[in-house]
């Protein structure tokens, strides 16, 4: 079965650091990009950015570049959503998706989503 | 940056058809995907590629688009449909998502 799965929600305070994670499974990792989505509470879907599994090139959001860093392990099939320094506004829920990488065909498989609170 | 708008709610009695517009420049130039987000869920790819369906999705589920309006359609509306719709494209590297479409089932 293809699918992606996301960590576990988190808790934070503002200012401290966070890396949440995507792991995919059933299909090849490398042959199809992540992005990843923040949703907040009652608002729409917003396209952060997106890695390439296979060099790990990416590009973000202008709304995103410099809030946020993707990353990706290939070995262990596993892409990584990363602040340094969290804030309140981050508090969201975020969800990696895949898109085939050589072709636009839409994001077919969603992780469940990772719930983040930041709140002092 | 590319804009998508959307109506922020459609409503439809069931077993009618139901209309969700996605408008953007020229909007008929790019290749527009559709997902279904229900409260709690992931959103789901209904419609990739303007008109396709991806398996699983039901035949009552259609796409168009053409000009600067992209519809999804859904015909003989279910309860189940009850959902938000967003309309994506892929403009000067980036995904750009509609604000969204709260469809209500009557």
């Amino acid at each position: 079965e293809v699918q992606l799965v996301q960590s576990g929600a988190e808790v934070k305070k503002p200012g401290e650091s966070l890396r949440i994670s995507c792991k995919g499974s059933g299909y090849s990792f490398t042959s199809y990009w992540i992005s990843w989505v923040r949703q907040m509470p009652g608002k729409g879907l917003e396209w952060m950015g997106r890695i390439d599994p296979s060099d790990s090139y990416t590009n973000y959001s202008p709304s995103f570049q410099g809030h946020v860093t993707i990353s990706a392990d290939k070995s262990i099939s596993t892409a990584y959503l990363q602040w340094s320094s969290l804030k309140a506004s981050d508090t969201a829920m975020y969800y990696c998706a895949r898109r085939p990488g050589d072709h636009n065909y839409g994001m077919d498989v969603w992780g469940q989503g990772t719930t983040v609170t930041v709140s002092s | 940056s590319y804009v998508l708008t959307q109506p922020p709610s459609v409503s439809v009695a069931p077993g009618k058809t139901a209309r969700i517009t996605c408008g953007g420049n020229n909007i008929g130039s790019k290749s527009v995907h559709w997902y279904q987000q229900k409260p709690g869920q992931a959103p789901v790819l209904v419609i990739y590629y303007d008109s396709d369906r991806p398996s699983g999705i039901p035949e009552r589920f259609s796409g168009s688009n053409s000009g600067n309006t992209a519809t999804l359609t859904i015909s003989r509306v279910e309860a189940g449909d009850e959902a938000d719709y967003y309309c994506q494209v892929w403009d000067s590297s980036s995904e750009v998502f509609g604000g969204g479409t709260k469809l209500t089932v009557l």
